[in-house]
């Protein structure tokens, strides 16, 4: 079955490292993405890429990297520079016509203290 | 800027009908979409608009009027797994990326 896996579900940090949460798709969608998601907030776009080899900043990207070298791989890298890291964090791909919907990885809960 | 609207929680009983609305502000709209999500889980595609109208699948409509800047999520038959969250969010060109914009969702709780 097709599907978006991002693993770990629960992640637990001390204050001043940087972790990485995986990202993993089979559904051969070009684009990937990034969200936060807050309590009592929208969901936030991080990062997104369009293609391998390329991605943009979202609209809160400071404190966060990403990589994209391979076309199902879209793992993102929480740094000690973000300030408010605890979250939940989805990941998402889509095709990239204009009607496709976003295809959402079951999550990872980040705690740091 | 963007600008998305939808109540904060509804609560409805089973086998009744809810509609949740969504009003929003955005330049260069190319469709409405909407998703379903149970606390801590993935949100899940419902419907998507970018005509004017209803989009019906099963228990659940979707309408949308680009004129007003609105749309509605509607539930029929309500069942008690339907209680959830739900997320409007817009698609708009943003820099030739077509960008999804996502309102704070509609916590909907569902009695017996």
């Amino acid at each position: 079955d097709g599907g978006i896996t991002q693993s770990p579900k629960y992640l637990f940090r001390k204050e001043g490292q940087n972790v990485t949460l995986s990202c993993e798709q089979n559904l051969n969608h070009d684009a990937m993405y990034w969200y936060r998601q807050d309590p009592g907030q929208g969901l936030r776009l991080i990062y997104y890429s369009q293609i391998v080899n390329d991605f943009q900043k979202g609209d809160i990207a400071e404190g966060y990297s990403v990589s994209r070298e391979k076309k199902e791989s879209f793992p993102l890298t929480v740094t000690s520079a973000q300030k408010n890291p605890t979250a939940f964090y989805l990941c998402a791909s889509s095709r990239t016509d204009h009607n496709s919907p976003l295809h959402f990885g079951n999550g990872t809960r980040l705690t740091v203290t | 800027g963007q600008n998305i609207d939808q109540p904060t929680e509804m609560t409805a009983t089973e086998g009744a009908i809810v509609q949740i609305n969504c009003t929003y502000q955005t330049s260069g709209f190319n469709g409405l979409f909407w998703y379903q999500q149970h606390a801590g889980e993935a949100p899940t595609f419902l419907s998507y608009n970018v005509l004017d109208g209803l989009e019906e699948k099963g228990r659940f409509s979707s309408f949308l009027s680009r004129s007003k800047g609105y749309s509605y999520l509607l539930l029929k038959e309500l069942q008690m797994k339907d209680s959830a969250s739900y997320l409007c969010a817009v698609r708009s060109m943003n820099t030739g990326f077509q960008k999804l914009v996502f309102g704070t969702g509609t916590r909907l709780l569902v009695s017996p």
